[in-house]
């Protein structure tokens, strides 16, 4: 199984600040199309996970551009520019590589500072 | 408009079942991957099950491989987990999940759809 390994597990940042969380697999996500099957997910309190980033750092619809997704293989990073009220909540990446059969990292919760 | 409604969550006895049921509208199911998540009270998300997209490769956690099912029906656009001999440790809200990460020659896309958790309580 592709173990996804997620850092920093808590973050607190002051709105209009930066924040960036890192992600790493046991193996590489980059499948034979060239896209690394990597994905973000936000999930707030008491509702579903929501998509933000698919494939490593395409933005799903509707996602602020504030939110960037980068990196390939096994180390991946999400960024948001300036942090939001709105964007409160836990972060997980997920590797889909081997579908069906996911992975979702710990989980990294962003708390206002 | 889209819409995910989660049925069939509960209280059930160690050792029971129980069957948890997607309701689908606004898409086709068929060609979309679709799993079932689970979120233990105060802890992150755990991957349960999952079909593959044409439907023909199921997969399971080895925390629930032989005791949980993952089926649809195509017709009803429903996504079902039957769960049989549950235990205190499957408490959970349990998400149903929809996918569809396209690659093609002219760029890429991704639908994602989820339901609204259904709870699941094990216990005496």
């Amino acid at each position: 199984d592709i173990v996804m390994t997620q850092s920093p597990l808590s973050l607190y940042v002051t709105p209009g600040e930066p924040a960036s969380i890192s992600c790493r697999s046991s193996q590489s996500l980059l499948h034979r199309n060239g896209y690394n099957h990597l994905h973000w997910y936000l999930q707030k309190p008491g509702q579903s996970p929501q998509l933000l980033i698919y494939l490593g750092s395409d933005r799903a619809s509707g996602v602020p551009d504030r939110f960037s997704g980068s990196g390939s293989g096994t180390d991946f990073t999400l960024r948001i520019s300036r942090v939001e009220a709105e964007d409160f909540g836990v972060y997980y990446c997920m590797q889909g590589l081997q579908t069906p059969r996911y992975t979702f990292g710990q989980g990294t919760k962003l708390a206002i500072k | 408009e889209v819409q995910v409604l989660e049925s069939g969550g509960g209280l059930v006895q160690p050792g029971g079942s129980l069957r948890l049921s997607c309701a689908v509208s606004g898409f086709s199911i068929s060609g979309y991957v679709m799993n079932w998540v689970r979120q233990a009270p105060g802890k992150g998300l755990e991957w349960v099950a999952g079909l593959s997209g044409g439907g023909v490769v199921t997969d399971y956690a080895d925390s629930v491989k032989g005791r949980f099912t993952i089926s649809k029906d195509n017709s009803k656009n429903n996504l079902d987990l039957q769960m049989n001999n549950l235990r205190a440790e499957d408490t959970a809200v349990y998400y149903c999940a929809f996918q569809d990460i396209a690659v093609t020659s002219v760029g890429v896309g991704a639908d994602d759809y989820w339901g609204q958790g259904a709870l699941v309580t094990v216990s005496s």
